[in-house]
């Protein structure tokens, strides 16, 4: 059974920088499995805020961007605002199915 | 602009059957596949699986196989999950993902309650 393992939880401080990971353990993170990242806040919907590595929708605030770092896929933050503390999904495609990572809370302060 | 609405709650007993839908807007559901997703009480997104609306091809995860069933309905643009011999670890948030613009629309969810 394929997992996908990210930080359960971060703490940054106002202002600053924090990469979030996801590993998956058929081996290395790469294009080919589409990693997205979605944001979740307490009580709401999902909404996805990185698709295919990179790329941001409209609504992605400029500080988020997506990468792959090493043999894992990457969010980083930079500039993180209070209303940056949320939940953080990956998701990533395995031949035809897909699967979410745990989860990393990000907490600011 | 695209949205999903899915239907309301479900409180069903232990072993009984449930459907959920998701009608879209926006765009023709048979361009993009229909993904759902379960968010159990307090826990993280889980994948169930997807249905590509054009052929009504399938893909499930597989702690789902053999008790999930993904359909389309392309005519009322309508997706539905239905999840069979229900026990209360099936109780979750369970959410439609369009695969349209690059999973950029999420359902509002549809809490489905095992409960005996």
């Amino acid at each position: 059974q394929t997992v996908v393992t990210q930080e359960p939880s971060l703490t940054v401080s106002p202002g600053g920088t924090v990469t979030l990971t996801c590993a998956s353990s058929t081996g290395a993170v790469t294009s080919a499995y589409f990693p997205n990242w979605i944001q979740q806040k307490p009580g709401q919907a999902p909404r996805t805020l990185i698709y295919s590595t990179t790329n941001k929708h409209s609504w992605t605030p400029a500080r988020f961007s997506g990468s792959l770092l090493g043999d894992k896929a990457a969010l980083t933050l930079s500039g993180v605002q209070p209303e940056d503390e949320a939940e953080y999904y990956c998701l990533l495609y395995y031949s035809g199915a897909w699967v979410f990572g745990g989860g990393t809370k990000l907490t600011v302060l | 602009e695209v949205h999903l609405v899915q239907s309301g709650a479900e409180v069903k007993k232990p072993g009984a059957t449930v459907k959920i839908s998701c009608q879209v807007s926006g765009y023709r559901l048979i361009d993009y596949h229909m993904h759902w997703v379960k968010q159990a009480p307090g826990k993280g997104l889980e994948w169930v699986g997807l249905v590509d609306p054009e052929d009504g091809t399938t893909e499930y995860a597989e702690k789902f196989q053999g008790r999930i069933t993904i359909t389309a309905d392309t005519s009322t643009d309508t997706a539905y999950m239905e999840l069979s011999s229900l026990r209360s670890e099936d109780t979750a948030l369970y959410y439609c993902l369009t695969a349209a613009h690059y999973f950029g629309s999420w359902g509002q969810g549809t809490l489905v309650t095992v409960f005996s």
